[in-house]
C-alpha cells in the first residue's frame, strides 16, 4: 500500500501563474481532501470531494479549485497566484468517518 | 469556530521524560485525531480516538477523551529525540455536505533534548 502520494514535490512559481497540484489517495478511500499549511500554522481546509463532485468547502477564493477522477485522484488548482499562496499544501484521503492520512504535501513558493 | 486548540504551544523537555499536550475544542464531535509532523513535512496519522471513547493506546502513545469538558490529552512516555516534532489534534465534524471535516489547531511544538 502506498499511502496517500502528491506530487510534485516543490514548485515555484510566479505572482499570475496558475498552478496545478495532483494527490493519489490510499488504497481502499473514495475522498479527498486539500488543505494548506502556512509556516507556523496549523492546516486549513480548503475543501473536499467525494464522488468527482466538491462536498464541502473552507473559506478559500474562487482562485482555487479542483476536480476528482473516477480512480478518485485529486488535482488542486490555483489561478492567478498571490505571494500568500506559499505554503505548504496537503491532500488527505479518508472513507466514511474513517481517519484521514496525509501525503508528503507540496511546498509552493510564489516569488 | 470547530477548530482544536492545543496547549501548550511549545514544549521542552529531556529524552525519558514523559511529554502531555492538551486539546480542547468547543462543539461535538464525531471523533478526535492526533498527529505529528516533521519539520513542515506531511502529517503523520497517531491515533483516532471516537467520541464514545475514554482512553485509547498505542506502544508508547496514550490518549484521552472528555466529551463533558471538550478535551483531550497525548500523553507520549519516555520520550526520545526522534519524538521531537509539532503535534496537531484534529476534530471531525458533520459539515453541511454531510461529510466529516477534520479541522485543525496550531499545534505543539515539541522538543526531545538527548
Amino acid at each position: 500500500d502506498a499511502g496517500v502520494t502528491q506530487s510534485p514535490t516543490h514548485l515555484i512559481k510566479t505572482r499570475g501563474q496558475q498552478v496545478t497540484l495532483r494527490c493519489s489517495p490510499k488504497s481502499g478511500h473514495d475522498t479527498v481532501s486539500w488543505y494548506q499549511q502556512a509556516l507556523g500554522q496549523g492546516p486549513q481546509f480548503i475543501f473536499q470531494y467525494y464522488e468527482e463532485e466538491e462536498r464541502q468547502r473552507g473559506n478559500f477564493p474562487d482562485r482555487f479549485s479542483g476536480h476528482q477522477f473516477p480512480n478518485y485522484s485529486s488535482e488542486l488548482n490555483v489561478n492567478a497566484l498571490l505571494l500568500g499562496d506559499s505554503a505548504l499544501y496537503l491532500c488527505a484521503s479518508s472513507s466514511y468517518s474513517g481517519g484521514a492520512y496525509f501525503g508528503p504535501g507540496t511546498r509552493l513558493t510564489v516569488l | 469556530s470547530q477548530q482544536g486548540e492545543e496547549d501548550p504551544q511549545a514544549l521542552s523537555i529531556q529524552e525519558g521524560e514523559n511529554a502531555t499536550m492538551n486539546c480542547s475544542y468547543k462543539t461535538s464531535i464525531n471523533n478526535l485525531q492526533w498527529y505529528r509532523q516533521n519539520s513542515g513535512r506531511g502529517l503523520v496519522h497517531l491515533i483516532l480516538i471516537r467520541s464514545n471513547e475514554r482512553e485509547k493506546h498505542s506502544g508508547r502513545l496514550r490518549v484521552t477523551l472528555d466529551t463533558s469538558k471538550k478535551s483531550s490529552s497525548l500523553l507520549i512516555t519516555a520520550s526520545r529525540a526522534a519524538d521531537t516534532a509539532s503535534y496537531f489534534c484534529a476534530t471531525s465534524f458533520m459539515g453541511s455536505g454531510g461529510s466529516y471535516i477534520p479541522t485543525f489547531g496550531r499545534g505543539t511544538s515539541l522538543i526531545v533534548h538527548p
